[in-house]
C-alpha cells in the first residue's frame, strides 16, 4: 500500500521560503507514470492546488496564482519530492498535502495527512 | 481561469438521497472526481473519471458528468458520509470546487 508523508518546519519568517518534502513508501516515485501534487489549505478553507511533478521530474505544472514563487524537485535516491515556496507571507498559512495524481485523468488517488505551516515572525 | 462551483452547504435526512452539484463550462467534456474531508482528515477519492468509485468506497457513492455539471449522488445516507465533498477537474491546471458541507440531519 502506497502511503505518503509531508515533513518540515511548521513555522516559516516572512519573506523567507518554505521547504517541504513528502517521503513516498510503498512505491517508486520513478515509475508508474504517475504526477505528484503539493496541495493546501488555508485554515477554514477549500483545497489549491499548487503544482505537481512528473514522474520522470521532466515535467512540472504550477497554479499561476502563485506568480512563480512555487518550485518543485524529485529526489529518486530517497524517493520523496519537495516544494519550496519562496517570499511566504502571512497568506501562505495553510496545512501543505501531498499526493499521488494520475496522468491522463487528473484525479489523486492518495494523500498525506498534511502538515501545518505558519507563517509568522 | 477556470472555475468550479459547488453550493455551500447540502442537508439530508438519515437514508434518504443526497445530491451535490459542481458547475463550470462544458465540464462534461472533462473528467470530473469528488473527493470527501472530514474534519481533520486529509482528503479522501470518492469518486474518479466522472463515476468511477475507487475500492473500499461504498456503493451508495456514485457520480454523473453531463453538459455543464457533475453531480455526486449518495444513496441512504449515513451519518458518517457527513463531511465536506469537493469537486476537481483538469483545465490547465487541476482546479476544485469550493467545496459543499453535507449535513446529516
Amino acid at each position: 500500500q502506497v502511503h505518503l508523508q509531508e515533513s518540515g518546519p511548521g513555522l516559516v519568517k516572512p519573506s523567507q521560503t518554505l521547504s517541504l518534502t513528502c517521503t513516498v513508501s510503498g512505491a517508486s516515485i520513478s515509475s508508474g507514470g504517475y504526477y505528484w501534487s503539493w496541495i493546501r489549505q488555508h485554515p477554514g478553507k477549500g483545497l489549491e492546488w499548487i503544482g505537481y511533478i512528473y514522474y520522470s521530474g521532466s515535467t512540472t505544472y504550477y497554479n499561476p496564482s502563485l506568480k512563480s514563487r512555487g518550485s518543485i524537485s524529485l529526489d529518486m535516491s530517497k524517493n520523496q519530492f519537495s516544494l519550496k515556496l519562496s517570499s511566504v507571507t502571512a497568506a501562505d498559512t495553510a496545512v501543505y498535502y501531498c499526493a499521488r495524481g494520475e496522468p491522463g485523468y487528473y484525479y489523486m488517488d492518495v494523500w498525506g495527512k498534511g502538515t501545518t505551516v505558519t507563517v509568522s515572525s | 481561469s477556470y472555475e468550479l462551483t459547488q453550493p455551500p452547504s447540502v442537508s439530508v435526512s438519515p437514508g434518504q438521497t443526497a445530491s451535490i452539484t459542481c458547475s463550470g463550462a462544458k465540464l462534461g467534456d472533462k473528467y470530473a472526481c469528488w473527493y470527501q474531508q472530514k474534519p481533520g482528515q486529509s482528503p479522501v477519492l470518492v469518486i474518479y473519471q466522472d463515476n468511477k468509485r475507487p475500492s473500499g468506497i461504498p456503493e451508495r457513492f456514485s457520480g454523473s458528468n453531463s453538459g455543464n455539471t457533475a453531480t455526486l449522488t449518495i444513496s441512504g445516507t449515513q451519518a458518517m458520509d457527513e463531511a465536506d465533498y469537493y469537486c476537481q477537474a483538469w483545465d490547465s491546471g487541476t482546479v476544485f470546487g469550493g467545496g459543499t458541507k453535507l449535513t446529516v440531519l
